[in-house]
């Protein structure tokens, strides 16, 4: 069980707009001056799609935009299209534990 | 352009050690800017960090592995490797070798994977 939760799963029509949530807390989201967003297609390894709580890689479309308030962040689509179903991951850091970061727990996007 | 590729053996008994290698190409293992790491996923669940190496040899381990996990880097061949002992089942995951971004503040970015390889741990 992650120390930073996302919903198991949203949805959303095709040029709807989503917002996915990433929770944590003092030790973590709250003490961490950065929160980034992974995007997993299916069967593809994990892509980098928001670094810095709201920067977009090159290449990243500009429907994915992300942001961070205290102890939670968020990451928004709008425009969806189907190419966007997949499960997102945001990490973080925590101070309790040593390594690089934590991981949310990941979020299923449905394009319906 | 950065590219990682992950290669070991698909199959490890129980008990025994899982050896991977991940090979670097299009860069250098050795900027300062970057370390490398390890991600595991579990068919059907979440990713996990098992750690990291610099190309100095410095690593951080995730807690709940540290007791079994070794990285280390080979500079010459541009490859960094990781060992998990004591296998079993629930360390059957898809692994990744990955590229962090370390010259900011933590947590460090992820900018580049693997593909992934699929470790089954069977007898």
């Amino acid at each position: 069980q992650s120390v930073l939760t996302q919903p198991p799963s949203v949805s959303g029509a095709p040029g709807q707009r989503v917002t996915i949530s990433c929770t944590g807390g003092n030790s973590n989201i709250g003490a961490s001056s950065y929160v980034h967003w992974y995007q997993q297609l299916p069967g593809r390894a994990p892509k980098l799609l928001i670094y810095g709580n709201n920067n977009r890689p090159s290449g990243v479309p500009d429907r994915f935009s992300g942001s961070k308030s205290g102890t939670s962040a968020s990451l928004a689509i709008t425009g969806l299209q189907t190419e966007d179903e997949a499960t997102y991951y945001c990490q973080s850091y925590d101070t309790s534990l040593s390594g690089p970061g934590v991981f949310g727990g990941g979020t299923r996007l449905t394009v319906l | 352009q950065l590219q990682l590729q992950e290669s070991g053996p698909g199959l490890v008994k129980p008990s025994e050690t899982l050896s991977l290698i991940c090979t670097v190409s299009g860069g250098s293992i050795t900027s300062s800017s970057y370390s490398w790491g390890w991600i595991r996923q579990p068919p059907g669940k979440g990713l996990e960090w098992i750690g990291s190496i610099s190309y100095t040899g410095s690593a951080s381990y995730n807690p709940s592995l540290r007791s079994r996990v070794t990285m280390s880097v080979d500079t010459s061949k541009n490859q960094f490797s990781l060992n998990l002992g004591s296998v079993a089942a629930a360390d059957t995951s898809v692994y990744y070798c990955a590229r962090l971004y370390i010259a900011g503040l933590p947590p460090y970015m992820i900018d580049h994977w693997g593909q992934g390889t699929l470790a089954t741990v069977t007898s």
